[in-house]
């Protein structure tokens, strides 16, 4: 079956420090891949996705490259902000009738 | 356009007894899918509704039921509650056009709490 393999946490980094949470996957087919976004006491805000191999995903400094050969979709950005702190959950699709595999959730507090 | 909403927003049941939570999907979706997440878990699919059909179904007893109406709203009924049904209930809605596969745009959510 499918599965999604992330990083657990909690990530702690100061403002201005690269991110990088991995994500791996295994899955039959051609899945999309999706990270997902859960702030404090909010609902889950889809941040980015990818719907095909080498396909970049991007939004709010945020990036994501859809990697088949190493079925990897690694989240990264450049500065994290104070505001960046939430859980991030890495996302994929598939199967016959949408699918949703989520992993564990990686969450992220970024200190001043 | 209006996104997904679910009501009610929190919720406290005992054990043995039954519940409804409710889902209106964003305008023009036809699809609604539900999920379990209990504390510091990812969110765990439940089961799918694509045209007043269940379309899939994941690890869930059929105590766990469902419906979906015309306007694409839809329902999770769990019966005789148990104290480990205490989670966050998510509902997300999306456009199935067949053989492609669309983005889920999720709801707050319902928080359960079984006593």
């Amino acid at each position: 079956g499918n599965s999604v393999t992330q990083m657990e946490g909690p990530v702690t980094l100061s403002e201005e420090a690269f991110l990088t949470i991995n994500c791996t996957y295994t899955a039959t087919g051609y899945p999309s891949l999706f990270w997902y976004v859960q702030y404090p006491g909010e609902g889950l805000q889809l941040l980015l996705k990818a719907t095909k191999a080498d396909d970049k995903g991007s939004n709010k400094g945020f990036e994501a490259t859809y990697r088949k050969e190493t079925t990897s979709f690694h989240l990264e950005k450049g500065s994290v902000q104070v505001s960046d702190s939430a859980v991030y959950f890495c996302v994929l699709l598939s199967g016959g009738y949408q699918k949703v595999t989520f992993g564990i959730g990686t969450k992220l507090q970024v200190i001043p | 356009e209006t996104g997904v909403t679910q009501s009610p927003t929190h919720l406290i049941k005992t054990r043995g007894q039954q519940v409804t939570l409710r889902c209106s999907s964003q305008s023009g979706h036809n699809t609604v899918s539900w999920y379990q997440q209990a504390l510091g878990q990812g969110p765990q699919f439940i089961f799918q509704y694509y045209r007043e059909e269940e379309n899939g179904r994941g690890n869930f007893p059929p105590r766990f039921s469902g419906l979906q109406f015309p306007n694409y709203s839809s329902e999770l009924n769990v019966n005789a509650l148990e104290l480990d049904d205490s989670a966050l209930y998510l509902c997300a809605s999306s456009l199935d056009r067949g053989s492609r596969q669309e983005t889920q745009y999720f709801g707050p959510g319902t928080r359960l709490l079984v006593l």
